[in-house]
């Protein structure tokens, strides 16, 4: 089974701060890991996703991630945060192959002041 | 491309009715996935079509659950005799292939 778990379900930085959010993952076959952010009323957009070829994911939004085999990690990180990247963010993993059935953590919630 | 549309927005029922969603996914897309969003938690597979074949069942969806793709395109999910513990956010998802999802706003279930 996959799972993975977000450490802090609410994170506050001030603007042009740096973000991060963290995702550990367990998982018996390597996997595929994912991050999604989602603003209020609106569906699930894709930030990055890693899949096994680099290790360092850049995404959109100037959002990148590190897989850390040896820490079973897959941190969020941005250099400056901006107030329009308060939102909730998902870390999710899958089987690897393709992201058909995802399993996702509970969520952090960020928030971005001045 | 419209994106991926869900529709009610809202849904309020009384306990032991019957209500359907329906997802209308991007066109050409042939992988269709139901998702259940409770409040503090992330989403929960349900269950995905490829083209108009139910692929895969979690064991979240009981009997009471059934989820339709009957000509491949649109998909609806019924839900029998709700119950309150069924109040959620039920998302739909499409992807081409499997390798990037794209999401719905989803449908906002009350049982009262």
């Amino acid at each position: 089974a996959q799972s993975v778990t977000q450490l802090g379900s609410h994170v506050s930085v001030s603007e042009g701060a740096l973000v991060l959010l963290r995702c550990n993952y367990s998982s018996s076959v390597p996997p595929y890991l994912f991050w999604y952010v989602q603003y209020p009323n609106q569906g699930l957009q894709l930030l990055l996703k890693y899949t096994s070829a680099a290790t360092l994911v850049k995404g959109i939004n100037d959002f990148e991630a590190e897989f850390k085999k040896s820490e079973t990690s897959f941190h969020l990180t941005k250099p400056s945060a901006h107030m329009s990247d308060a939102a909730e963010y998902f870390c999710a993993v899958s089987k690897g192959g393709t992201a058909s059935k995802l399993t996702f953590g509970t969520g952090t919630r960020l928030q971005v002041t001045l | 491309d419209t994106g991926v549309s869900q529709n009610p927005r809202h849904k309020i029922t009384k306990r032991g009715q019957n209500v359907t969603f329906r997802c209308d996914p991007i066109s050409e897309h042939n992988r269709l996935y139901w998702y259940r969003q409770t409040l503090g938690q992330g989403p929960e597979f349900l269950t995905y079509f490829q083209n108009e074949a139910q692929l895969e069942k979690s064991r979240l969806l009981s009997d009471r659950f059934s989820a339709e793709r009957p000509k491949g395109s649109f998909s609806t999910l019924e839900i029998q005799r709700t119950e309150q513990g069924d109040s959620a956010m039920y998302l739909c998802a499409s992807s081409l292939g499997g390798e990037k999802l794209f999401f719905g706003s989803g449908t906002q279930l009350s049982v009262l």
